[in-house]
């Protein structure tokens, strides 16, 4: 079983609709959860990024953390074609001798047509 | 944020070769990682390179293969030594920003070994 689960999709949307993405985890040390999106030929980029359980919001995004549940969620509201691209969760522990060492899940494929 | 360069943006080499990869950042950090993104997968942690310390390389990856250089703050090389086909990948480093725990990305090298 790989410590961070994520459906690679692909994911197809109309325009304007509210997209849901998701990944669960095994590992209870992860403390640090991020969204990246990585467009094709692009290194990731930063989205979103949390500590410990609850929401952020970033203007059409909001990421969610229930550490009791091992899940994350990452919504995107009223998407957008410039949306498309491959969406990763990441995550990391608190210290110790992997510090700083982020696990990925797969990457879901996100389309967003007009 | 941090803004991270790398050189060559691609290459195509010849088996049995090597290639050195460069990372630039626009400021000084701690921590820095190597990742590599084979086609149509995520990313696998290579190594951590930390300024004065040898790198730390994760399970599945050797420093005759990889070896990597930290002479500053700022910037560090990945070798991809020995090349086969198998090594055709996408070679990402990273940074860890000392204060806020986020990770930022450079736009990656993308190798194609014949």
């Amino acid at each position: 079983q790989k410590e961070v689960e994520q459906d690679p999709g692909p994911l197809s949307v109309p325009e304007g609709a509210i997209v849901s993405l998701n990944c669960t985890y095994s590992n209870s040390a992860f403390q640090y959860f991020m969204w990246y999106r990585q467009y094709s030929r692009k290194g990731p980029e930063l989205l979103m990024y949390t500590y410990s359980s609850g929401n952020k919001e970033d203007g059409r995004f909001t990421a969610q953390v229930d550490k009791s549940s091992k899940y994350i969620s990452l919504f995107i509201r009223d998407s957008q074609p410039s949306d498309s691209a491959t969406y990763l969760c990441a995550m990391k522990d608190a210290g110790g001798t992997s510090y700083g060492k982020l696990t990925f899940g797969q990457g879901t494929i996100l389309t967003v047509h007009p | 944020s941090a803004v991270i360069s790398q050189k060559p943006s691609r290459d195509i080499c010849q088996r049995g070769t090597s290639l050195t990869i460069q990372c630039q950042v626009d400021s000084q950090v701690t921590m820095m990682f190597w990742y590599r993104q084979q086609p149509g997968q995520s990313l696998t942690l290579i190594a951590t390179a930390n300024q004065g310390s040898e790198a730390t390389y994760e399970s599945g990856f050797v420093i005759d293969k990889f070896p990597i250089s930290r002479p500053n703050l700022t910037f560090s090389t990945l070798t991809v030594s020995n090349m086969s086909p198998e090594d055709s990948s996408i070679y990402l480093c990273s940074v860890d920003t000392d204060a806020y725990n986020e990770q930022f990305f450079g736009p990656g090298t993308r190798l194609t070994v014949l």
